[in-house]
């Protein structure tokens, strides 16, 4: 059993088009994440929800928007993709809030916008 | 703000050999906790470590061992007896208490085992 599962995991499209990454996380926790790793390998929070709130908006384009749907979903839809949303895109999800929770991470989703 | 910084950028070793990868830490803030992350190339995050910054001891999980220094601001990954599975690229990250609950991140140290 994959704990977050995050779907799909490639996904190619043009710039323009409006794409969604779906995430799931079977393990109870209370808090879902999306982070953004670029082609330089570093990685970004964008957002956090606990129980469907959202707690973080890390300054990211509104043309990316986070839907929970239950606290354990974390979709992420993105508007009008651009050349410079191509990197992975990376569900994590913790128990609860809090600095010391730890985060554990879906197999990430490879956007290629072309 | 917080910062994390992983200096080296790419290691190779021969496999068997020991390597040890740095991290340091920058954050005022005195409650923090400190993390590390293996990406393998498969391309997942696998999470490996979490220490508290009130606990200074040293962590060892079999070929793996952690050393945290607070007068340093560093938790360095000591990676014993290298094996090729090991080639990975290595995060540290470091979340605060007043920072919510996100994870700043190095830049990660590729690993590379020479087999």
């Amino acid at each position: 059993d994959t704990a977050v599962s995050q779907t799909p995991k490639y996904l190619v499209t043009q710039m323009g088009n409006d794409k969604s990454i779906k995430c799931e996380q079977n393990l109870g926790h209370d808090t879902m994440y999306w982070y953004k790793q670029d082609s330089k390998k570093f990685l970004k929070i964008m957002f956090s929800y606990n129980n469907k709130e959202l707690i973080i908006n890390e300054t990211v384009p509104n043309r990316f928007s986070p839907k929970s749907p239950d606290k354990a979903h974390l979709n992420l839809h993105i508007n009008s993709l651009e050349l410079g949303d191509s990197a992975v895109y990376f569900c994590a999800s913790s128990q609860g809030q809090g600095a010391k929770n730890i985060q554990y991470f879906g197999a990430g989703t490879r956007l290629s916008v072309l | 703000a917080q910062k994390v910084t992983q200096a080296q950028t790419e290691i190779s070793v021969v496999e068997k050999e020991d390597v040890t990868l740095d991290c340091v830490y920058e954050t005022r803030d005195t409650t923090y906790y400190l993390f590390w992350y293996k990406q393998p190339p498969s391309g997942e995050l696998v999470f490996l470590i979490r220490r508290n910054s009130f606990d200074e001891q040293n962590e060892i999980s079999g070929r793996y061992s952690w050393n945290f220094q607070k007068s340093t601001s560093s938790f360095n990954f000591t990676i014993t007896a290298s094996q090729v599975v090991d080639s990975a690229v290595y995060f540290c990250a470091l979340s605060v208490d007043f920072g919510n609950e996100k994870l700043t991140f190095g830049t990660g140290t590729r690993l590379t085992i020479i087999p």
